[in-house]
């Protein structure tokens, strides 16, 4: 079965870099994923389809303080430069043919 | 620049039905794979649904399996879905999105504003 694991939390200080994970479940150590900022009170945002060497491509508008990188089964996003408007949940995503397509539990991210 | 505006959304009893409608522009419609998504209040994203291009293909989470239909209209650049016998869990927020076209889809690249569906008596 097909399953995304975010850690529920993470925070990190103005100004700082933060790095957050998107595990995916054994047997799908290839898929690519999709990660998603949703921030207070809007809907979803796109930020970038994260392929499973590392390589990624950004949404419209995506400033280049958001980057993706992978390690096996995990995919990562990590957010240098934090601003406060990027105080917000994450959510990462994935899909296959024929299969339904999946949702991590999203990370909550504090910008202290 | 893309569009999508959800629409048809509101309050329904358990067991009733309710169809929304997602209306596209910005991007040639027929080219591209779209999915509904939702949003529980308080929780986490739930994929609910996707369509392929031409409506050859669907697939449905198991939780609306049954009870929810996918469709399209490209001549209309409208997505829709049909949502039958309701339940209080079907209460959420509800997203349509671009999904990719032919070969390279399921990312979800753009999202609409979404439609508040309640259930409730």
């Amino acid at each position: 079965q097909l399953v995304l694991t975010q850690s529920p939390s993470a925070s990190a200080s103005l100004g700082a870099s933060v790095k957050l994970t998107c595990t995916l479940s054994s047997g799908h150590i290839s898929y690519a994923i999709a990660w998603h900022q949703q921030q207070p009170e809007k809907g979803p945002r796109y930020l970038m389809k994260l392929n499973s060497d590392g390589s990624h491509n950004k949404g419209d508008g995506i400033p280049d303080r958001f980057s993706g990188s992978s390690s096996g089964a995990e995919r990562y996003l990590t957010i240098s430069s934090l601003q406060s408007e990027d105080e917000a949940d994450y959510y990462c995503q994935t899909w296959g043919t024929g299969i339904p397509w999946v949702f991590g539990g999203g990370t909550k991210l504090t910008v202290l | 620049q893309v569009q999508l505006v959800e629409s048809g959304g509101g309050l329904v009893k358990p067991g009733g039905s309710l169809r929304l409608s997602c209306a596209a522009s910005g991007f040639t419609f027929s080219d591209y794979y779209m999915s509904w998504i939702r949003q529980a209040p308080g929780k986490g994203l739930e994929w609910v649904s996707y369509i392929s291009s031409s409506s050859s293909y669907t697939n449905y989470a198991d939780s609306v399996k049954g009870r929810f239909t996918i469709s399209r209209d490209n001549a209309k650049n409208s997505l829709y879905l049909q949502m039958n016998s309701l339940r209080a869990e079907d209460t959420a927020v509800y997203y349509c999105a671009r999904a990719g076209t032919t070969g390279d889809y399921g990312f979800l690249d753009y999202w609409g504003q979404g439609t508040l569906v309640t259930v409730s008596s």
